[in-house]
C-alpha cells in the first residue's frame, strides 16, 4: 500500500457542485498539505496542518476548505466547484525534519 | 513570495551533463528539496542540502550556497527517463519547515 493515498484518482463534476477529495497516510507524520498544480504556475499551497487542532491557509485556500478528521486523514473540499479549479491536487505529508511525501494526485475537472 | 527563479525549460543529449540552477531568497531559510516529477505524476525527492557544498548521490548531485541564495542540480549520464520537470524547493520557517516550490525546470533528454 502506498504511503500516502489519495482517493478519487480522476474525477469530473459540474459546475455549483460540492465536492471532498481526501487524504489518507501511514507515515505517522504530524504535518499534512494539499496543493494544488496548474501548468505553467507549479505547485501551489492550498491548505496545511500541523496537527489535528491545526488547519492553516496557504496562499490559495479562497473557495476551499479542509478538515483533519485524524492524524492519518485531511480532506479537502470545494464548497461550490467552478472551472477554475479545474487542476491536478496532491496531498502531502512531512514528519517536519525533512522533505514532503506526496499522494498520487487527484485530477480533477469541473465542467 | 521567496522569488525562487529556475528555468522554465532545458533540452541535452543522451550521456550527457546538465546542471539546472535555482535562486532563491535567503531570508528564513532553512535548506533546499530537489524533486523530480514526470508528467501527471507525483514529485519525488531526489535530494536535500542544508549545509554549503556539493552532495552527490549516484547520477545526481546536488550543490547549495546559503549565502548567495544559489543551489544547482546536476544530472551526469543522462538517460531518456530523465525527461521530467525537476522542482527547486527552498524549506522556511525554522519549524515550521514549510516547502515553497519554483515552477519547474522541464527537461527534455534527446537521443
Amino acid at each position: 500500500d502506498a504511503d500516502v493515498t489519495q482517493t478519487p484518482r480522476n474525477r469530473i463534476t459540474k459546475t455549483g457542485k460540492r465536492i471532498m477529495l481526501e487524504c489518507s497516510q501511514t507515515k505517522g507524520h504530524d504535518r499534512m498539505y494539499w496543493y494544488r498544480q496548474d501548468p505553467g504556475l507549479g505547485l501551489r499551497l492550498i491548505y496545511y496542518s500541523f496537527d489535528v487542532k491545526d488547519i492553516n491557509k496557504g496562499e490559495i485556500s479562497d473557495g476551499y476548505s479542509v478538515s483533519r478528521q485524524a492524524q492519518a486523514k485531511f480532506s479537502l473540499s470545494l464548497e461550490s466547484a467552478i472551472p477554475n479549479q479545474t487542476a491536478l491536487y496532491f496531498c502531502a505529508t512531512s514528519s517536519g525534519e525533512g522533505g514532503y511525501t506526496f499522494g498520487s494526485g487527484t485530477r480533477l475537472t469541473v465542467v | 513570495g521567496q522569488n525562487i527563479d529556475q528555468p522554465t525549460e532545458m533540452t541535452a543529449t543522451e550521456g550527457a551533463i546538465v546542471q539546472i540552477n535555482c535562486t532563491y531568497q535567503t531570508s528564513g531559510f532553512n535548506g533546499l528539496f530537489w524533486y523530480q516529477q514526470h508528467a501527471g505524476e507525483a514529485p519525488t525527492f531526489l535530494s536535500y542540502n542544508v549545509l554549503d557544498g556539493l552532495e552527490e548521490k549516484g547520477r545526481f548531485s546536488s550543490f547549495l550556497s546559503r549565502s548567495k541564495g544559489y543551489s544547482y542540480l546536476l544530472l551526469k549520464e543522462l538517460q531518456m527517463k530523465d525527461s521530467a520537470s525537476y522542482l527547486c524547493a527552498p524549506s522556511y520557517g525554522g519549524a515550521t519547515n514549510k516547502l515553497i516550490f519554483g515552477t519547474g525546470t522541464l527537461l527534455a533528454v534527446q537521443p
